[in-house]
């Protein structure tokens, strides 16, 4: 069946400009992530949505940074004024989120890079 | 406060050796504790999940082991191989809300 998807795949763009990164998830899944994973480094969570609660928004690194979840389906990760700091892959992830299964189920990223 | 703390951040071991990577966790109300096993240019993949009723699970040369009272999980690869270079993410969670992983460990098994 088809996984979590990521478009685009690569994005350059330049410094001060705006990008949005978009996120189909697994159909039905119920919960959304998107993290941020820079150059041989760990996974930085940003931002969580599950179902229709107000989402996690604890890990976003600044205003800059905002996401929706239309319809509790496709998501979309705006950076406004993009930093040559803010260049990273950014993983998007959906998860079924019952209370038997919890596994995460992670896109393919979408490589940014500020110029 | 890092809420789950992973080591080593790299580990070299020979071709048919054990590898053990090591996570240690804050929350006790932490239910789900996955390893994650990414390649280079793709998303993590679960690998293997442990739930803190059980204190050992094995799939194939992986295997978990986890000590609830010690607040500490460990992934154990048998007989690794050069195909099993990666690298690992330890991962905690508690129902209905979001995951915490480790820092990563980069794996790197020599032929």
């Amino acid at each position: 069946g088809a996984g979590v998807s990521q478009s685009p795949s690569n994005k350059v763009t330049e410094k001060g400009k705006d990008v949005e990164l978009r996120c189909d998830p697994i159909s039905g899944h119920t919960a959304l992530y998107w993290y941020r994973q820079s150059l041989g480094q760990g996974l930085e969570f940003l931002i969580y949505f599950q179902g229709n609660s107000a989402p996690d928004k604890s890990g976003l690194p600044s205003d800059r940074f905002s996401a929706e979840r239309t319809g509790g389906s496709v998501s979309t990760l705006t950076i406004q004024r993009t930093q040559q700091e803010d260049s990273a892959v950014y993983l998007c992830a959906s998860s079924p989120t019952s209370m038997l299964i919890n596994e995460q189920f992670f896109g393919p990223g979408t490589r940014l890079t500020v110029l | 406060q890092q809420q789950v703390k992973q080591s080593p951040q790299s580990l070299i071991v020979q071709k048919g050796g054990i590898s053990i990577i090591n996570c240690a966790y804050e929350n006790t109300a932490f239910d789900y504790f996955p390893w994650y096993q990414q390649f280079p240019g793709k998303g993590p993949a679960l690998l293997i999940a442990i739930r803190p009723d059980v204190s050992e699970k094995k799939e194939g040369r992986f295997t978990i082991s986890f000590n609830k009272s010690a607040k500490q999980f460990s992934l154990h690869i048998m007989d690794s191989q050069p195909g099993d270079s990666a690298t690992y993410f330890c991962a905690a969670k508690r129902n209905f809300n979001k995951f915490y992983f480790g820092s990563g460990t980069k794996l790197n098994v020599k032929p």
